[in-house]
C-alpha cells in the first residue's frame, strides 16, 4: 500500500456520461497531481493541486476539472466522456520531491 | 520543457539473465524517480535517484546528473520483473515528466 488511495479502482460507463474519480494522498503530503494513461502509453500530467489550491495545469481537456478539498482529498471529473478517454487515471502526492501514486482507477468508456 | 528518452523501447530476456536499461534526459533536474508498471497497471516506485547510485536487492541505479542519463540494472531477472519500467524526473517546482518507457518480458 503507497498511502494513496484511489477510488473507485474500475469504472465502466457510457459516452456522454459524467463521472467522479477520488484521490487521497498520503497523510501530511499538501499535494496531489493528476495523470492519464491511454493504452500503451506514456503517462500525461493533466493537473497539479497544492494545499487546496490549482497550481499547475497539463495536457487537461475542457471537460475535465478538479479541485482538492480542505481535507486534501481530491477529485477529478470527467464529463461528455467519449470512447478515446479510456484510460488508467492515476493521483499521486508528494511531501517534497518524492512522488508517490496510488494504484489508478481504469476507466473504460463504451 | 524537459524532454525524457528511455532505451531500448522493449526488451525479452530470458530468467536468470541480467539487463541495463537507460533514461537520457535533456536538462539538469531536481528529482529522478524510477518506477514499475506491473502487469496489473500498478506503478511501484523503485527509486528516488537524482544522483548517486542505489541498491535495493537485485535491482540498482545510477546516476550521472552531469551527463544527464540514468541507468536501472536489473540482475538475476525473474518473471515477476516483467511490466514496464518508466523513468520520470523534475525540474525546478515543475510537475514530474515522464519517458516512454522501457517494456520488459522476461520469460521462463
Amino acid at each position: 500500500d503507497s498511502g494513496v488511495t484511489q477510488t473507485p479502482k474500475h469504472l465502466i460507463t457510457a459516452t456522454g456520461q459524467r463521472v467522479t474519480l477520488r484521490c487521497s494522498p498520503r497523510s501530511g503530503d499538501l499535494s496531489v497531481y493528476w495523470y492519464q494513461q491511454s493504452l500503451d502509453q506514456g503517462l500525461q500530467f493533466l493537473i497539479q493541486y497544492y494545499n487546496g489550491e490549482e497550481r499547475a495545469k497539463g495536457n487537461i481537456l475542457e471537460r475535465f476539472s478538479a479541485q482538492q478539498f480542505p481535507d486534501l482529498h481530491s477529485e477529478l471529473n470527467l464529463s461528455s466522456l467519449e470512447l478515446g478517454d479510456s484510460a488508467l487515471y492515476f493521483c499521486a502526492s508528494s511531501a517534497g520531491l518524492i512522488y508517490t501514486f496510488g494504484s489508478g482507477t481504469r476507466l473504460t468508456v463504451v | 520543457g524537459i524532454q525524457v528518452e528511455q532505451s531500448p523501447p522493449d526488451l525479452i530476456l530470458q530468467e536468470g539473465a541480467n539487463s541495463t536499461l537507460r533514461c537520457n534526459f535533456s536538462d539538469s533536474v531536481n528529482n529522478l524517480q524510477w518506477f514499475h508498471q506491473n502487469p496489473w497497471g500498478q506503478l511501484i516506485n523503485l527509486f528516488y535517484i537524482p544522483s548517486g547510485t542505489k541498491q535495493n536487492g537485485r535491482l540498482s541505479a545510477t546516476t550521472v546528473a552531469t551527463e544527464r542519463y540514468s541507468l536501472l540494472y536489473i540482475s538475476s531477472s525473474q518473471t515477476t520483473d516483467s511490466g514496464v519500467y518508466f523513468c520520470a524526473v523534475v525540474k525546478g517546482a515543475q510537475k514530474l515528466v515522464f519517458g516512454q518507457g522501457t517494456r520488459l518480458t522476461i520469460n521462463p
